[in-house]
């Protein structure tokens, strides 16, 4: 385990409702990243926060939005939210933003909008 | 933008065979190269690293081999074991927005026994 949780595991919303997604980071990480994997596909950068500023972003629309709290715990959230957001949203923290450093992922929520 | 890609989307190999999976990358500033193992269900985990400035990296099982000159990664698993089965992706970091984890789209390796 890497000791990154995600909640919620699963999730079933309709079409133009808003979204929640929490991540808990590995203790003593600053650093977490967001990601949506498709069936099939490998997961696409969504943002990435640092010290609870977002340090950047992938080619997401606006209603992606992200925080992180002084703990570096984060959430995802999305508005008005379309068909093809159903997807595995994957939370990855690391020790620090620097290049070098590897990124421990968790199980991801699967969201399914209908 | 800039891409990662593998070169088979399904590998099909015996237990106890060594199995070669492979990565190209487009973007010569890349820094970093991570393989993941993500089995169904479950978040990638990560399996070995290398950065730019090396050309060969040992693990337990796996070794990561990185030729820059023709932008190739390759990730080699020695006497595959059925819970080798999953998906493999390799992820490059040095391009894109801020640090993020540029993935490939995977492959899908199976092991009979």
């Amino acid at each position: 385990e890497t000791g990154v949780t995600q909640s919620p595991t699963h999730l079933i919303k309709t079409r133009g409702q808003q979204v929640t997604l929490r991540c808990s980071s590995q203790s003593g990480h600053n650093t977490v990243s967001w990601y949506q994997q498709a069936l099939g596909q490998g997961p696409q950068f969504i943002f990435q926060y640092y010290r609870e500023e977002e340090n950047g972003r992938g080619n997401f629309p606006p209603r992606f939005s992200g925080l992180q709290f002084p703990n570096y715990s984060s959430e995802l959230n999305v508005n008005a939210l379309e068909l093809d957001d159903s997807a595995l949203y994957l939370c990855a923290s690391s020790l620090d933003r620097s290049v070098n450093t590897e990124a421990f992922f968790g199980q991801g929520t699967r969201l399914t909008v209908v | 933008g800039e891409s990662v890609g593998l070169h088979l989307p399904t590998l099909s190999v015996q237990e106890g065979d060594n199995s070669i999976i492979n990565c190209a990358y487009s973007n010569s500033a890349s820094d970093y190269f991570i393989w993941y193992k993500q089995e169904s269900g479950k978040g990638p985990q990560f399996i070995i690293d290398i950065r730019s400035n090396m050309d060969k990296r040992q693990g337990q099982r796996v070794t990561v081999l990185l030729n820059k000159t023709v932008k190739h990664l390759s990730l080699q698993i020695a006497a595959t074991q059925p819970g080798d089965s999953a998906v493999y992706f390799c992820a490059e970091k040095g391009s894109g927005s801020g640090y993020a984890l540029n993935f490939g789209k995977g492959t899908s390796l199976l092991v009979t026994p």
